[in-house]
């Protein structure tokens, strides 16, 4: 069964400090994964997009790592700010087509001062 | 912005009630889709539209409704909604059914 499963569910953090967000997925055939940043209130937009030969791709205080062989990701958050919290959204497609997303629940992650 | 907009941005209806949902795309994409989030759940994928014909009605329940006019617009229209079916719902468009989505800001519905 095709599925994506994120870690934590929710994350409370300092402001500064830094973060990690994982996801395990299950998806045959592989195609990508991308994370996505949804602030409350808004759609999810798009942080990074990893493909099957890619390892690690940055994006700003944003790293994403991917390893196919253990069918995981993590997206590395650095020197965390207030804007920062939000839900991140770990998505993995499985081939062409709009019905080979498959979601994961998201973490929801909460920067204090 | 994501050149995706959605209206109303939150409605409130009873269970009797029959309202729509706006979505309209400036990006010039050929695919629409329709998504429900729930709380602590995986976005659902409801109804995908490609150069306006629909191509994916995600065993959604006939209360939903969906209307592609043009490749612009997307409407869901809703009517005898349950309390469940609060949620957020999203619209996204993409250049193909294989591109990457960009979504609207959502419309948050509550069901009395």
């Amino acid at each position: 069964k095709n599925q994506v499963e994120q870690s934590p569910q929710s994350l409370i953090i300092l402001e500064g400090k830094n973060c990690t967000l994982q996801c395990n997925y299950t998806v045959s055939p592989f195609s990508n994964l991308r994370w996505y940043k949804q602030d409350t209130g808004r759609g999810p937009v798009s942080l990074t997009i990893m493909t099957f030969s890619e390892n690690t791709k940055s994006n700003g205080r944003y790293t994403a790592t991917l390893d196919a062989d253990t069918k995981q990701s993590s997206l590395h958050i650095t020197a965390s700010q207030l804007s920062d919290s939000a839900s991140y959204i770990c998505v993995a497609r499985g081939g062409g087509g709009y019905n080979k997303l498959i979601f994961g629940a998201g973490t929801r992650l909460a920067v204090h001062p | 912005e994501t050149g995706v907009t959605q209206t109303p941005r939150h409605l409130v209806m009873g269970m009797t009630n029959k309202k729509s949902l706006k979505c309209e795309q400036h990006l010039g994409h050929n695919a629409m889709y329709w998504y429900k989030q729930s709380a602590k759940k995986p976005l659902e994928l409801m109804f995908v539209y490609s150069l306006e014909e629909r191509v994916e009605n995600n065993s959604v329940p006939s209360r939903f409704s969906p209307e592609c006019p043009n490749s612009s617009h997307l409407f869901l229209h809703l009517h005898t909604l349950q309390p469940e079916d609060s949620a957020l719902y999203l619209c996204a468009s993409s250049p193909g059914t294989s591109n990457e989505q960009f979504f609207g800001p959502g419309t948050r519905l509550t069901v009395l």
